[in-house]
């Protein structure tokens, strides 16, 4: 079992609806979790972090985390083409032990 | 404030060569990470090192892999004899505390 699990999509969203997201993690004693974009050829580019459970809002972008269910999710709001990328997921165990999902690819369709 | 550098952005070698990729980690960051990505095996973890001494290097993939980071500003991954297996897109990324990792823009490493 991979300790962070996303499905890997595509992902096929209209321009303007909302964006779902979503990645399991098996360690309960995992502390902070990280959602990265990385656009085709490009290296990751960090762009929420998430410590505590509820919901965190930057932008068109709100991370959710749910403890119990060892759950966080990403959604972005009036999706655009330039959204279109693979979004990597990441757990931060011990403060040492940094584990990446496999990434869900999305696509925005105009 | 400058990212994460990293030199070369390519590199085209032939199988059998030495090959050097070189990282800046941010200012004042003390943790530095050696990724590589491929398509089949997605993004693993190389090495780390904390305030310049490698933790763990469990994900170098055979002795022909080895890392140093002489100082807080500079990293080298050298590849000793180089393989066609071995390309990729290398990644250096830098953290502060073993929190959030940056990532530089990668080396684009092909090994004929």
């Amino acid at each position: 079992q991979k300790e962070v699990e996303q499905n890997s999509g595509p992902l096929s969203v209209p321009e303007g609806a909302i964006a779902s997201l979503n990645c399991t993690y098996s360690d309960r004693g995992s502390q902070s979790f990280f959602w990265y974009r990385q656009y085709s050829g490009k290296s990751p580019e960090l762009i929420m972090s998430i410590y505590s459970n509820g919901d965190k809002e930057d932008g068109r972008f709100t991370a959710q985390l749910n403890k119990a269910s060892q759950y966080v999710s990403l959604l972005i709001r009036d999706s655009q083409p330039s959204d279109s990328a693979t979004y990597l997921c990441a757990a931060l165990y011990n403060f040492n032990k940094f584990y990446f999902g496999s990434g869900t690819k999305l696509n925005v369709k105009p | 404030d400058a990212g994460v550098i990293q030199s070369p952005r390519h590199e085209v070698t032939e199988m059998g060569q030495e090959v050097t990729l070189r990282c800046k980690p941010i200012s004042g960051h003390n943790s530095l990470f050696w990724y590589r990505q491929t398509m089949m095996r997605g993004l693993e973890l190389l090495i780390y090192f904390n305030n310049n001494v490698p933790i763990d290097d469990s994900g170098m993939p055979e002795d022909r892999f080895s890392a140093k980071m002489p100082n807080a500003s500079f990293s080298t991954l050298k590849i000793q004899p180089s393989e066609p297996r071995d390309s990729a897109v290398y990644f250096c990324a830098s953290s502060f505390e073993g929190a959030a990792r940056y990532f530089g823009p990668g080396t684009r490493l092909t090994v004929t």
